[in-house]
């Protein structure tokens, strides 16, 4: 079946610095690209999500990018904190079906 | 405003045996669904209960099963445990059914001998 994927399963960060993570997926047909962060002992909390028919949308210090082109997912946080250390993960999801995650990529960020 | 409860946080069971699994969702939250977590699988959909009734169905053999009540807490159901059912088993409740922006519990950490 068609699945969401990471393209990195690690990221490692300075404090400060801009992280981009990234996933690639495979069904065009999804109407929403979604992110979701699990911090350790934690169940998986959502970010921010994005329409197919959009490109770019912000959050608070997140910016989410779709390129439908290639089939590109991107979550950038800006200024990282330790704080942000996580697994994050992408998911994709077509209406009144069930969420499709990707593997996830584990986000270290060192002060 | 509470967050998704499950109990039991940790179980551990031998092989062959039964569990059930619960989880109470956010106040007026009437979707729950459940997903299995491994380090080799990652995060996998079993399935999802809007209003008592099964909306979606993951990919898991019939072992595995859940239910819904009226007050929209929701249990699961592993019969004949294999060593492979080891994982975290994650719920999460949204407003709507099929939402996206869907809240997780904790989760309960199965571990099967």
């Amino acid at each position: 079946g068609e699945s969401v994927g990471l393209h990195l399963p690690t990221l490692s960060v300075q404090e400060g610095d801009n992280s981009i993570i990234n996933c690639a997926y495979s069904n065009s047909a999804s109407d929403y690209f979604i992110w979701y962060k699990q911090e350790s002992g934690k169940g998986p909390q959502f970010i921010i999500d994005i329409r197919s028919n959009m490109d770019k949308r912000q959050g608070q210090r997140v910016t989410v990018l779709l390129n439908k082109t290639v089939k590109h997912l991107s979550l950038q946080i800006a200024a990282t904190q330790p704080g942000d250390s996580a697994v994050y993960f992408c998911a994709e999801t077509k209406a009144g079906t069930a969420l499709i995650f990707g593997k996830g990529t584990t986000l270290s960020v060192s002060s | 405003k509470a967050g998704v409860t499950q109990t039991p946080r940790y179980l551990i069971k031998t092989r062959g045996q039964q569990v059930t699994l619960s989880c109470s969702p956010i106040s007026g939250h009437r979707s729950v669904s459940w997903y299995q977590q491994t380090p080799g699988q990652g995060l996998q959909f079993l399935f999802e209960y809007f209003s008592e009734t099964q909306r979606n169905k993951g990919n898991f053999p019939g072992r595995f099963s859940g239910r819904q009540f009226s007050n929209s807490r929701s249990e699961m159901n592993v019969s004949t445990l294999e060593l492979g059912d080891s994982a975290l088993y994650l719920c999460a409740s949204s407003l709507m059914a099929s939402g996206r922006e869907q809240f997780f519990g904790p989760g309960t950490r199965l571990t099967v001998l």
